[in-house]
């Protein structure tokens, strides 16, 4: 099974930082990394698919990088309504069983 | 407009059953698969089952596998968990979510809300 692991657990940041947050998967997954942000009682919300690709809507101080098993997303002029949980998924498998990781919490500072 | 909404989370005992239901509208139900992901309290998000459009492959996490049971019925756009032999780590949020494959990759693009799971004695 493939694992995926995030880091930071949590980091805090102020209004119009830049933030980023790493995701390893514990084998080659190319570019089949999607990320999400969830916040309490709302449902999660996708960012990016394809490691890269902006989702339609999503803000373009959102992007994504990364091949393999390595993964980045980053977060350019945060603002107060970015302040919430992000979860890395991985769709590689053929069969659509995803994972996902164990989240990074971004909080105010 | 793409809508889902779960419906049926409740508080259980150990070793009883649920069933969920998640609504579907805005879209052409038996033309995606679907997935549930859960939400224990103070955890992260956990893939559970997917079913594809037709409802001919199922595939569930390890830790639910042989006790949680996903079906669908397109006629009626409705999305199904039925939950067995309850544990107490199955308390959680359960989201349904579409899935949808674009250019080869694929991604949850909507979610529902969530229905809440209790299971305590």
């Amino acid at each position: 099974d493939i694992q995926m692991t995030q880091s930071p657990s949590s980091l805090s940041a102020s209004v119009g930082d830049t933030v980023t947050i790493t995701c390893r998967s514990s084998q080659f997954i190319s570019n089949y990394l999607n990320w999400y942000h969830h916040k309490p009682g709302k449902a999660p919300k996708l960012l990016i698919y394809a490691a890269s690709s902006l989702q339609s809507g999503v803000p373009s101080r959102f992007s994504g990088s990364g091949s393999g098993t390595d993964f980045t997303l980053t977060i350019t002029n945060l603002q107060p309504e970015d302040f919430a949980t992000y979860y890395c998924q991985q769709s590689y498998t053929t069969r659509l069983i995803f994972t996902f990781g164990p989240g990074t919490k971004v909080d105010i500072k | 407009q793409v809508q889902l909404v779960e419906s049926g989370g409740d508080v259980v005992q150990p070793g009883r059953s649920l069933r969920l239901s998640c609504a579907a509208s805005g879209f052409t139900f038996s033309n995606y698969a679907m997935h549930w992901v859960r939400q224990a309290p103070g955890k992260g998000l956990e893939w559970v089952a997917v079913i594809s459009d037709d409802g001919g492959n199922k595939y569930y996490a390890d830790s639910v596998k042989g006790r949680l049971t996903v079906s669908r019925d397109n006629s009626k756009n409705t999305l199904f968990l039925q939950m067995n032999s309850l544990r107490l780590e199955d308390t959680a949020v359960y989201y349904c979510a579409r899935d949808i494959r674009q250019g080869g990759y694929d991604f949850n693009d909507y979610w529902g809300q969530g229905t809440l799971v209790t299971v305590s004695s």
